[in-house]
């Protein structure tokens, strides 16, 4: 089995601020991969990034960045400088091989809406 | 533009009938996938296929079916079965294999009047 919490409903920041969200994953498997996906209004969602379960090092890209903890399970999201235009819905979604050991499905956290006002 | 088509963007459907919604890809992606998105509830998995003729059973399958007879596409089949259709779906499609991100639709917004 498989889990995906993202405890956060919905957080609202005015521009310019750093946000987190966060992203907790329950797994028994070894190998298993992190996404984190953007969902704007326009309803279609956006791949952000992949982490693989043998690469614990952060990144960063732009004004974002990820801190991957397998100590506590974790995979936060950070955006620096928030702007408006990062407003939207994200997902945390983690994926492993399923019984037979090669589906690979994705299951998704409930989502973080974000709200970056002016 | 490569990328997964779906349609209609709203549909409207009484009570007691069957609805399909399009999902098309030219992404030649082996896998593809339908989710609800209902709100605070996060995306689930209905149904998922990894090669033509082929599909599997996601979490809440009940009162949907599909089909998979192209590897273009991936239509779903809402039934009278399902006692509470109103939801938004997204198909999305991906390469098969560990680790390999989703691309997704825009959605379809059904609603049951």
């Amino acid at each position: 089995a498989q889990k995906v919490t993202q405890a956060q409903t919905e957080i609202s920041v005015v521009e310019k601020e750093d946000v987190t969200l966060d992203c907790v994953y329950e797994t028994r498997d070894t190998t298993y991969y992190l996404f984190w996906y953007k969902q704007p209004p326009s309803g279609e969602l956006v791949f952000l990034i992949r982490r693989n379960s043998f690469d614990e090092q952060n990144e960063i890209s732009g004004r974002y960045s990820w801190n991957f903890q397998k100590s506590t399970s974790s995979f936060n999201f950070t955006i620096t400088a928030s702007q408006v235009v990062d407003s939207a819905v994200y997902f945390c979604a983690l994926s492993e091989g399923d019984e037979s050991g090669g589906s690979y499905i994705p299951t998704f956290g409930r989502g973080t809406s974000l709200i970056v006002h002016p | 533009d490569g990328g997964i088509t779906q349609s209609p963007k709203y549909l409207f459907r009484k009570e007691g009938q069957n609805v399909t919604l399009s999902c098309e890809q030219n992404l030649n992606h082996d896998a593809m996938y339908w989710y609800r998105q209902d709100p605070g509830q996060g995306l689930r998995l209905i149904y998922y296929s990894q090669i033509v003729n082929d599909f599997q059973k996601g979490d809440i399958a009940e009162g949907y079916s599909v089909s998979r007879e192209k590897k273009e596409s991936f239509p779903l089949t809402v039934t009278s079965a399902q006692k509470n259709p109103t939801a938004f779906y997204l198909c999305a499609s991906s390469m098969v294999g560990a680790g390999t991100e989703a691309f997704f639709g825009q959605g379809t917004r059904l609603t049951v009047v």
